[in-house]
C-alpha cells in the first residue's frame, strides 16, 4: 500500500483562484517533498518541508504539515494556466531512508 | 546543463525481448533511482543506488536489473520483457541521503516502453 496518499484526485479551476491539495502518510518521516509533473515530462521539485517544521512559503506555494495527524496541504495562490499539472508529495520515512515514497497524485487543471 | 538524461524515450518490445534503460546525470550527484510510473499508482522505486558501486532493491525490483557503471550512469535492464512491464520509467539523482535525510530528487523526461 502507498505510503502518501493525495486528496482530491482531480481539481479544475479557473485562473485567479486558489488550489488545494492534501497529502496523508501513514508512518514517521524525516521530510515530506512536494512535486509537479507536466504532461510528458518529469517531476520537478516545488519544496521540502523538514518534520520539525509546521509550514514553508516558496513563492505561490505554501506548504503545511501536521505531524500529528500525519498530514500536509500544498497551497498554490492565484493560479495561472500554466499551474496545469499533476502534483505528487513524496515521504522520506524514518524506517526506509533513501528510499522516498510518492502518493498517486492530484491531477490539477486551470482554465483561462 | 542537461541534468538527468534517459534514452530512448521511447521503446516497443514483443514479449521475451531484452533492452537496458540509459540514463546519466551531469550534477556529480551521488545516489541514483529508477522509478515507473503506471496510470493510479504513482511512481514506485525498482532500484535505488546510494553512490557508485553499491545497489539496493526498491517496491518492485523482479523483472529488473541495474548497473551503476560509475557515478554519472545507472542502466536498467530488462532480461525478458513482460506485457506488465509497459510503462512509463523515470531515472533520478539527488545528492543522496545526509545524516539520514533525503535531498530532493531531479528527474530525467522518461522513457515510455510498450510489451507487446
Amino acid at each position: 500500500s502507498q505510503q502518501g496518499e493525495e486528496d482530491p484526485q482531480a481539481l479544475s479551476i479557473q485562473e485567479g483562484e486558489n488550489a488545494t491539495m492534501n497529502c496523508s502518510y501513514k508512518t514517521s518521516i524525516n521530510n515530506l517533498q512536494w512535486y509537479r509533473q507536466n504532461s510528458g515530462r518529469g517531476l520537478v521539485h516545488l519544496i521540502l518541508i523538514r518534520s520539525n517544521e509546521r509550514e514553508k512559503h516558496s513563492g505561490r506555494l505554501r506548504v503545511t504539515l501536521d505531524t500529528s495527524k500525519k498530514s500536509s496541504s500544498l497551497l498554490i495562490t492565484a493560479s495561472r494556466a500554466a499551474d496545469t499539472a499533476s502534483y505528487f508529495c513524496a515521504t522520506d520515512t524514518t524506517d526506509s531512508w533513501g528510499k522516498l515514497q510518492f502518493g498517486a497524485g492530484t491531477q490539477v487543471v486551470v482554465t483561462p | 546543463n542537461a541534468g538527468v538524461t534517459q534514452t530512448p524515450k521511447f521503446q516497443v518490445l514483443k514479449t521475451g525481448q531484452s533492452m537496458t534503460l540509459q540514463c546519466a546525470q551531469d550534477m556529480n550527484h551521488n545516489s541514483m533511482y529508477w522509478y515507473r510510473q503506471d496510470p493510479g499508482m504513482g511512481l514506485r522505486l525498482i532500484y535505488y543506488s546510494a553512490s557508485e558501486g553499491t545497489t539496493d532493491k526498491g517496491e518492485v525490483p523482479n523483472g529488473y536489473n541495474v548497473s551503476r557503471l560509475n557515478k554519472r550512469e545507472f542502466s536498467l535492464r530488462l532480461e525478458s520483457a513482460a506485457p506488465s512491464q509497459t510503462s512509463v520509467y523515470f531515472c533520478a539523482s539527488s545528492e543522496g541521503p545526509l545524516k539520514l535525510i533525503n535531498s530532493p530528487l531531479h528527474f530525467g523526461n522518461g522513457t515510455r516502453l510498450t510489451v507487446t
